[in-house]
């Protein structure tokens, strides 16, 4: 079966512009989580979803940075007015539920590099 | 608050050396505790998870055992591979989908 996808896998941007990231989650997941992984960082969570909860917004960095998801599927980071802090790979991922025993299914992640 | 703390990379080792990736949490609780792998040009994956106290994960000859009284999750193999070489993450969570805390990742080099 399809695993987490995300879109684009590079994305070259100048300092100041908006970018936009896709998640698509395996289907059936009610459980989405953003991560963000700078070079030679372990992960930081930013956001997750569960269902038609209120996200858990916290750990974005700053106001810059949202997140949603549209009928508990697909999922966007959007960030705005990127700085050259942002470059990093963003990772996505999905799982069955919120217990903590469900396995996080991660995607191949966006490198993002803000010039 | 809560955090995990990983030993240090990177870990040289030759092939079929033993292998110890030491893991420490701070938590409240009972958080399950979870090992991820990163090979080169991959994505995260999940390697073992153990989810209460003295629960023993395995897979593809890796261990780790939940030890709440030294709150570790150390991760060990008795004989690495080259194809090991990767960067292992520790991480723990909670049920409810609080925050998955990770730890900052090892790398691993196996010499053939």
């Amino acid at each position: 079966g399809a695993g987490v996808s995300q879109s684009p896998s590079n994305k070259v941007t100048e300092k100041g512009k908006d970018v936009e990231l896709r998640c698509d989650p395996i289907s059936g997941h009610t459980a989405l989580y953003w991560y963000r992984q700078s070079l030679g960082q372990g992960l930081e969570f930013l956001i997750y979803f569960q269902g038609n909860s209120a996200p858990d917004k916290s750990g974005l960095p700053s106001d810059r940075f949202s997140a949603e998801r549209t009928g508990g599927s697909v999922s966007t980071l959007t960030i705005q007015r990127t700085q050259q802090e942002d470059s990093a790979v963003y990772l996505c991922a999905s799982s069955v539920g919120d217990r903590a025993t469900d396995t996080q299914y991660f995607g191949p992640g966006t490198r993002l590099t803000v010039l | 608050g809560n955090s995990v703390t990983q030993m240090e990379g990177p870990v040289t080792l030759s092939e079929e050396a033993f292998l110890t990736i030491n893991c420490t949490y701070t938590a409240t609780g009972y958080p399950s505790l979870f090992w991820y792998v990163q090979y080169p040009g991959e994505g995260l994956q999940l390697l073992l998870k153990a989810t209460k106290a003295d629960d023993k994960g395995s897979n593809k000859g890796f261990e780790a055992t939940y030890r709440k009284e030294t709150t570790s999750f150390h991760l060990e193999k008795g004989s690495v591979q080259v194809s090991d070489s990767a960067v292992y993450f520790c991480a723990l969570s909670y049920t409810g989908g609080f925050k998955t805390i990770f730890g900052a990742g090892t790398r691993l080099f196996v010499k053939a």
